[in-house]
């Protein structure tokens, strides 16, 4: 089984709000990752977590705050956003041997 | 830094006509090429892993192969439902996230 779950699908929000978008892989993964791709753009690496550290934070705005409460999960907090940070964000866990990554589907993030 | 660039940016063909894609990169310590496949609106599909020049890796219709310098994805005798944007991704050696190519976005027409 190499599945990433994403949840939720979409979310649109103001750019006074504060949400929160989840991601989970049951396949005993040890690092963890958050991609921001926009349309007809590759994906971007914002944030690496290894062994639930934070390893790589390329330098991302605070207003997105990331957390992985354990092995399996990875949240990223979302807080007073802007209209350009609507995007699909994509989470992906890598192998320890291998090095692939296996990518959710993402959410689809609208900021109003 | 890490640099990934691929050929063509759009790809036609008709049903059956097989090409190649291409991905040059340079990257310091490299520590696996890799090739998705990513339909609109989703997330990209694991393919194939490259490790070192001369590799190659089969699926179906597709091959990837590798030199020192670039990788090649074949597809033969290619059918519709193989269209989408093919990504190419390298690991460095200084940095644990892909660095990805901005894709060949393929069509396949009956």
């Amino acid at each position: 089984d190499t599945e990433v779950t994403q949840t939720p699908k979409h979310l649109v929000m103001g750019m006074t709000n504060k949400k929160s978008l989840k991601c989970e892989q049951h396949m005993g993964h040890r690092a963890m990752y958050w991609y921001k791709q926009k349309a007809k753009k590759p994906p971007e690496l914002m944030f690496v977590y290894s062994y639930e550290k934070l390893s790589i934070n390329e330098s991302v705005p605070s207003r997105f705050s990331p957390e992985c409460p354990n092995s399996s999960l990875l949240n990223l907090h979302l807080h007073a956003l802007q209209p350009e940070d609507s995007a699909l964000y994509l989470c992906a866990s890598r192998t320890s041997g291998g090095g692939e990554q296996f990518f959710g589907p993402g959410t689809r993030l609208t900021v109003l | 830094e890490d640099q990934v660039t691929q050929s063509p940016e759009a790809l036609r063909l008709q049903e059956g006509e097989s090409s190649s894609l291409n991905c040059s990169y340079t990257v310091s310590g490299l520590r696996g090429l890799f090739w998705y496949r990513q339909d609109p609106g989703k997330g990209p599909e694991f393919l194939f892993t490259l490790y070192s020049a001369g590799e190659e890796k089969e699926k179906e219709r597709l091959k990837a192969t590798l030199t020192k310098k670039e990788s090649f994805l074949h597809i033969t005798a290619p059918k519709p439902e193989d269209s989408a944007t093919y990504l190419c991704a390298v690991r460095g050696g200084g940095a644990d996230g892909l660095t990805f190519g901005k894709g060949t976005h393929l069509i396949i027409q009956p």
